[in-house]
């Protein structure tokens, strides 16, 4: 079975500071990834996805997110973020394949951004 | 652009109650999805669709059902409502791997 972590609950970062959220997963074979967002009271909004190719993927937002294999990463980065980026940050693993259709989801990661 | 609506956005019931959530997509998506989300356990499957009137159990169906007679509608029903209930519900839905959600229902059982 698949499985993610994301092991910050919490990130607080400057406005205009650099910022990366971790995201580890575990799956037998490549997985697809998936960055989602959701802002105070607000459903969830794709950021990103990988499916396969480039390992590093452009997002919306100047998001970006870069698969490693070795590590079992696929670590999300904002060179520099606005206050609008608080919200909280969801990573997920899906299966390839006919029928696998069900994401897993992290714990999520809360970030604060200060002025 | 791919929209899922959820019929409420707060809501409020008293324990025993039943209660109707209801999700509509519309982009002909052949899966849907209702998930619930608490603080640090993030979303947990509850029940999900592959076709009308098909469904599969998630990770925690226990309380809940679900219907899904037409294609963009899928329905989840909580039998007896009971506080350990209160939760944000997000429906999703999707055509392959690829899940949109709705904006959420926040449940408050009494």
């Amino acid at each position: 079975a698949q499985s993610v972590t994301q092991p910050d609950i919490h990130i607080t970062v400057s406005e205009g500071a650099s910022l990366e959220l971790r995201c580890n997963y575990s799956y037998g074979a490549t997985p697809y990834l998936f960055w989602y967002v959701q802002s105070p009271g607000q459903g969830l909004q794709l950021l990103l996805k990988y499916f396969s190719g480039d390992t590093l993927v452009q997002g919306i937002k100047g998001f970006e997110a870069e698969f490693k294999r070795s590590q079992s990463s696929f670590n999300l980065r904002k060179p520099s973020v606005h206050w609008s980026d608080a919200a909280e940050y969801f990573c997920a693993v899906g299966a390839q394949g006919f029928g696998n259709e069900k994401l897993t989801f992290g714990t999520g990661t809360r970030l604060t951004i200060i002025p | 652009d791919v929209k899922v609506t959820q019929s409420s956005r707060y809501l409020v019931k008293r324990t025993g109650e039943k209660v109707f959530l209801e999700c509509v997509q519309d982009m002909d998506h052949e899966n849907m999805f209702w998930y619930r989300q608490d603080p640090g356990l993030g979303l947990r499957l509850i029940y999900f669709s592959y076709d009308v009137k098909m469904k599969e159990k998630g990770d925690i169906p226990e309380g809940y059902s679900v219907s899904r007679e037409k294609k963009e509608r899928f329905s989840l029903i909580l039998e007896s409502a009971s506080t350990n209930q209160t939760s944000m519900y997000l429906c999703a839905s999707s055509w392959g791997t690829e899940q949109y959600f709705g904006p959420g229902t926040r449940l408050t059982v009494t």
